[in-house]
């Protein structure tokens, strides 16, 4: 089944304690990207990735790094959080961006105390 | 830069009416556009899409439409099901560009 994993799907944690989340597809596509989903401000782009060892800030990047090292995975990573991080978090692959639709995994509820 | 917005944050409708959820978008370089539907607790799933060289494209109870001179697409469905209550979402975004612009998405109610 195609689709978009992303893990973990739930996860409380402390402000400052390292933490990252996977998100892997299985459909060989090229784009991939992370979004925030807040509400009132609606999906706002994190990072993007074009293709393996390429990525590129999107709307909000700070306090995130991302890294694709192979085309499947693109982990979002919070070196620092804090709690204005507090936030659903999804990731979202597509073969191109122009003209194909991104599909979307079922999110990650992160909550920074 | 692009903006995207959704005419109403929510909208109720009856059973079995059909219900329309209207979208406006400010770049008029938007060549493709995407309807998503989100329901609690899951991720946007993609319902309809649409490109510029179109004006109307349907699918199964669900239409689009795009009228490209006042910058506005809406997104039609059928006979509606209590499944159809979601948060309905538009994208839009342009051949070359790198990123997909959203809107801050309807929230659709089906009243029984």
């Amino acid at each position: 089944e195609a689709q978009v994993t992303q893990n973990p799907r739930y996860l409380i944690t402390v402000t400052g304690k390292k933490l990252t989340v996977t998100c892997s597809q299985n459909m060989n596509h090229e784009y991939m990207s992370w979004y925030r989903q807040d509400p009132g401000l609606g999906l706002r782009q994190i990072y993007y990735s074009m293709n393996v060892e390429v990525t590129d800030k999107g709307d909000v990047p700070e306090g995130y790094k991302v890294s694709r090292k192979e085309k499947r995975n693109f982990p979002l990573i919070l070196e620092s959080p804090s709690p204005n991080q507090t936030s659903l978090y999804f990731c979202a692959s597509s073969q191109g961006l122009g003209n194909q639709p991104q599909h979307f995994g079922d999110g990650t509820r992160l909550s920074i105390l | 830069g692009e903006s995207v917005g959704l005419h109403l944050p929510t909208l109720s409708v009856q059973e079995g009416d059909n219900s329309i959820i209207n979208c406006a978008y400010s770049n008029s370089a938007s060549d493709y556009f995407i309807w998503y539907k989100q329901e609690s607790g899951k991720g946007p799933q993609f319902i309809i899409d649409i490109r510029s060289n179109m004006d109307k494209r349907q699918g199964q109870r669900v239409t689009v439409l795009l009228n490209k001179t006042v910058k506005h697409l809406s997104l039609q469905i059928a006979a509606t099901q209590p499944g159809d209550s979601a948060v309905y979402f538009c994208a839009a975004t342009n051949t070359g560009a790198q990123k997909l612009v959203f809107g801050q998405g309807t929230r659709l109610t089906i009243n029984p």
